[in-house]
C-alpha cells in the first residue's frame, strides 16, 4: 500500500506571496493532519481534517488554512508568507474509524522556504 | 505548551549496544503515546506505540515501557545498528478525542560503528 504522499517536495517563495501545498493519505485513511516543524519550536500541530471538516486546530494564525476534498485528499495554503514560515511541513493521516486513538503516518514532508 | 518532553537531546552508542531513549510527559489524561523515527530528509517514521492500559509492548528489536506513576515512558532498541542513526521523537494526543499529536523535542540517536 503506497504510503502519504506530498507534493511538492521543495518550494522556494519570497515574502508576501502564498502557497498551496497538497497531501495525499494512504488509501483508506480518512483523517489528514498538517504538522511544522522547524529546528526552533519543533514539530507543531497545525491543523486536522476528517470527512472535509476541521476537527482540531493549533495555534497558529489564519493565514494557515486548509482543506479536504471527498478523497481525503488535502492541501494547506499559507498566504502572505513571512520569513518564519519557512520550514518543513509535514502532512500525516490516521484511518480514524475507530473509537479510540490510532497511530499517524507521516509523508516525506514539503521544505519551504521563504526569502 | 508541550505536554512531552525528552530528557536528552543526543544520545552516541557503540553497535551492537542497547539504546534507551527516554521521555517524560506531563498531561495525566494521555493514554496513548507513540515512538518516530527521523531520518535526515525524511518525515517521522511510526515505530512503535503503546496505550495507557499496557507498561510494556515489543516490536522487533524494540521496547516500549510505560510508567504512568511517574509520567514517563522509554524507548529501548536492542543491538543499536547504524540504521538506528536519527532523531527519536515520543509524542502523544493531547485529549480524549483529540487527534492533535503533541511531540517531545527528540533526540538524536548516533551509532558508532
Amino acid at each position: 500500500k503506497a504510503g502519504v504522499t506530498q507534493t511538492p517536495r521543495y518550494l522556494i517563495k519570497t515574502r508576501g506571496q502564498q502557497v498551496t501545498l497538497s497531501c495525499s493519505p494512504i488509501s483508506g485513511h480518512r483523517s489528514v493532519s498538517w504538522y511544522q516543524q522547524t529546528p526552533g519550536q519543533g514539530l507543531q500541530f497545525l491543523f486536522e481534517y476528517f470527512s472535509e471538516t476541521q476537527r482540531n486546530k493549533g495555534n497558529f494564525p489564519g493565514r494557515f488554512s486548509g482543506r479536504q476534498f471527498s478523497n481525503s485528499r488535502s492541501e494547506m495554503n499559507v498566504s502572505t508568507l513571512e520569513l518564519g514560515d519557512s520550514a518543513l511541513y509535514l502532512c500525516a493521516s490516521s484511518l480514524r474509524t475507530a473509537s479510540y486513538q490510532e497511530t499517524q503516518y507521516f509523508g516525506p514532508g514539503t521544505r519551504l522556504l521563504v526569502l | 505548551g508541550e505536554s512531552v518532553g525528552l530528557h536528552l537531546p543526543t544520545l552516541s552508542v557503540q553497535e551492537g549496544d542497547n539504546s534507551i531513549i527516554n521521555c517524560a510527559y506531563s498531561n495525566s489524561a494521555s493514554d496513548y503515546f507513540i515512538w518516530y523515527k527521523q531520518e535526515s530528509g525524511k518525515g517521522p517514521q511510526f515505530i512503535i506505540d503503546i496505550r495507557s492500559n499496557m507498561d510494556k509492548r515489543q516490536g522487533q528489536r524494540v521496547t516500549v515501557l510505560l510508567n504512568k506513576t511517574v509520567k514517563h515512558l522509554s524507548l529501548q532498541i536492542a543491538a543499536t545498528q547504524p540504521g538506528d542513526s536519527a532523531v527519536y521523537f515520543c509524542a502523544d494526543y493531547s485529549g480524549a478525542g483529540s487527534y492533535q499529536l503533541t511531540f517531545g523535542k527528540g533526540t538524536k540517536l548516533s551509532v558508532i560503528p
